[in-house]
């Protein structure tokens, strides 16, 4: 089944401790992608990757870090989480070597981060 | 003033109603144009994209571009309970690359 996988789906943690949450898709996309959703401002979106070891920044990526060593994953790092990354995160990925879409976007089941 | 205003609701419509939804945006370099589905803590779907200017039909579906007035809408006819989802609309392109905008979302309720 074609699929973006995240993990964990929800996390609890405290200020300044270091977390990670892993994002897999298994459809060969070339473009992966981070976003937090917040009410009342829908999706903002982190960082992105192009292809392997290519990210770039979107418009919210202030104390989160990205790597992107092999094509099917996408980690988001949390180096020091601060309560006001509290949010629900999606991974997203899109377009294959195939002719893909680069505009349909499949998203994971999100991640829901508390930061005390 | 954010890139994309989309009105977030909520909106509630009787079932068999035409609903529309609407987004405006202010960057003019915006080539494609997309509309998402998101249901209760799930991860949005796309529903409908188009390129630049013009309207775009799927089913009971109908998504509309007017870039002169950098102006989205999607149209769902005959609306169903099943609709009840909220509603974004998400642009990118030009300057701004592999960038997506993503409007805040519209809650919409369809009550049978």
């Amino acid at each position: 089944e074609a699929q973006v996988t995240q993990n964990p789906r929800y996390l609890i943690t405290v200020t300044g401790k270091k977390l990670t949450v892993t994002c897999s898709q298994n459809m060969n996309h070339e473009y992966m992608s981070w976003y937090r959703q917040d009410p009342g401002l829908g999706l903002r979106q982190i960082y992105y990757s192009m292809n392997v070891e290519v990210t770039d920044k979107g418009d919210v990526p202030e104390g989160y870090k990205v790597s992107r060593k092999e094509k099917r994953n996408f980690p988001l790092i949390l180096e020091s989480p601060s309560p006001n990354q509290t949010s629900l995160y999606f991974c997203a990925s899109s377009g294959d070597l195939s002719g893909g879409s680069y505009n349909e976007q499949f998203f994971g089941p999100g991640t829901r981060l508390t930061v005390l | 003033q954010k890139e994309v205003e989309q009105d977030p609701g909520p909106l509630s419509v009787p079932e068999g109603a035409i609903v529309s939804l609407n987004c405006t945006y202010s960057n003019s370099a915006f080539q494609y144009f997309m509309w998402y589905r998101q249901y209760s803590r799930k991860g949005p779907e796309l529903l409908m994209y188009t390129y630049s200017s013009g309207n775009k039909e799927d089913g009971r579906f109908t998504a509309q571009v007017d870039k002169s007035s950098k102006y989205i809408s999607l149209f769902i006819r005959d609306s169903q309970p099943s609709d009840s989802a909220t509603y974004l609309c998400a642009m990118k392109g030009g300057t701004g690359g592999f960038k997506t905008i993503f409007g805040a979302g519209t809650r919409l309720f369809v009550k049978a």
